[in-house]
């Protein structure tokens, strides 16, 4: 158990709709991660978050956005979804965001019909 | 873009010594980093190289050359559970830090 946790472990919803996932980071780290995993396309980066502020931006589409809370815990909105999202979404979590170690929290498993 | 090479798959024995070499192509080197990811889990991150060198932790090395472009992950004593994708990944600072990741290579351990 990495300390990370996801919610929901599951997720299935039909093309158009916007989902939302949650994260909360392992105790005492201020830098959350978010990756996309998808059979055709490896881990790929999407955004990180430090202390509340956007810290580095990766592949992450218009049609998604993110934000980290003052309680450090984070949120990826997922909006008018295509069958192509369908995904692991992983949410990491790190100490100072920079050159440490990250958790990685269980991951939510998007299917998108 | 980034390039991210890695070998797709690779196959060991048990007790033995095996090394996953990565090469990258990037604009602004900010750190390389190995994760691990057994079948249907999540990753889990093992190292990370900065500077040139080698950094060892337990079992598991990671050598960095940042003038050839090359990183490698070396895993001694091979154990079964080491049955894994391993993922090389460059961070590049003059593009929003970003992390490019290779597609991972496949280690199959035997017995």
């Amino acid at each position: 158990d990495s300390g990370v946790t996801q919610t929901p472990k599951h997720l299935i919803t039909a093309t158009g709709q916007r989902v939302t996932l949650r994260c909360s980071p392992r105790s005492g780290d201020l830098s959350v991660y978010w990756y996309q995993q998808s059979l055709d396309q490896g881990l790929q980066f999407l955004i990180q978050y430090y202390n509340g502020e956007e810290r580095a931006k990766g592949n992450i589409l218009e049609r998604f956005s993110a934000q980290q809370f003052p309680d450090l815990h984070s949120e990826l909105n997922l909006s008018s979804l295509e069958l192509g999202d369908s995904a692991l979404y992983f949410c990491a979590s790190s100490l100072t965001g920079g050159m440490d170690e990250q958790y990685f929290g269980p991951g939510t498993r998007l299917t998108v019909t | 873009g980034q390039n991210i090479d890695q070998p797709t798959e690779m196959t060991a024995t048990e007790g033995a010594i095996v090394q996953i070499n990565c090469t990258y192509q990037t604009s602004g080197f900010n750190g390389l980093f190995w994760y691990q990811q057994h079948a249907g889990e999540a990753p889990t991150f093992l190292s990370y190289n900065v500077l040139d060198g080698l950094e060892e932790k337990g079992r598991f090395s990671s050598f960095l050359s940042r003038s050839k472009g090359y990183s490698y992950l070396l895993l001694k004593e091979l154990q079964m559970k080491d049955s894994a994708s391993y993922l090389c990944a460059v961070r590049d600072l003059y593009n929003f830090n970003k992390f490019y990741f290779g597609s991972g290579t496949k280690l199959n351990v035997k017995p």
